[in-house]
């Protein structure tokens, strides 16, 4: 069964920094493209960023570009989120996707991570 | 930039529903995808290539269209229906989700 449970969400102030992990289990992680979508409270889906197999390419949103780096370790099957001077409108649920293979959009999630910036 | 209408469906069981997403631009090879999210649950994928049902996906859900006007439909709606519906792009870089569509069942 495909799982996707992310972790290290929490309430961190402004300005900090704090990392998401994404542990993978029941399918061979080296070989999926990953995303990092999230939602603000009451809000719709906003696309993070994408990293390829091997991790050696990267894409991010603007609005997270220069603050956010995306990262995976293949022999640990997860996905890392780093974030860095965060500000109060990167609040949100934090969600790990999983590309499918064939030109398929993001097939499994995880339930999310909450990430709260406030003073 | 996609565009979903209207903002919120109600509708009662057993009746249709029809979600609209429109591409300010065409959506390459159709690559367009539907989601279902349930309050307090993650995203659940329904439709990829603007028409092919996910796995397990019941087939009271179908997606159609192409180039810039996509529609989803749920026939015969269930109390479980009861979610947001967002489509999104994913044919160029960004990806993109739409606003969503919150489907009530009275």
């Amino acid at each position: 069964e495909v799982q996707l449970v992310e972790s290290g969400g929490g309430l961190v102030r402004p300005g900090g920094s704090l990392r998401l992990s994404c542990a993978a289990s029941g399918f061979k992680f080296s070989s999926y493209w990953m995303h990092w979508v999230r939602q603000a409270p009451g809000k719709g889906l906003v696309w993070v960023s994408r990293i390829n197999t091997d991790g050696s390419s990267a894409t991010y949103a603007d609005s997270v570009k220069g603050r956010f780096t995306i990262s995976r370790d293949n022999a640990k099957n997860t996905l890392y989120l780093q974030m860095s001077r965060l500000r109060a409108d990167d609040t949100a649920v934090y969600y790990c996707a999983r590309v499918g293979i064939g030109a398929r959009p993001l097939d499994y999630w995880g339930q999310g991570a909450q990430v709260t910036v406030s003073s | 930039v996609l565009t979903q209408s209207p903002g919120t469906l109600s509708l009662s069981p057993g009746e249709r529903a029809t979600l609209s997403c429109r591409a300010s631009q065409s959506v390459t090879s159709n690559y367009l995808a539907w989601y279902q999210q349930k309050p307090g649950q993650a995203p659940r994928l329904l439709i990829y290539g603007a028409s092919t049902r996910a796995t397990g996906i019941s087939d009271r859900f179908s997606g159609s269209g192409s180039g810039t006007d996509f529609t989803l439909t749920i026939s015969r709606l269930e109390p479980e229906d009861s979610a947001v519906y967002y489509c999104q792009q994913y044919g160029s870089s960004p990806w993109t989700f739409g606003q969503g569509t919150k489907v009530e069942i009275k």
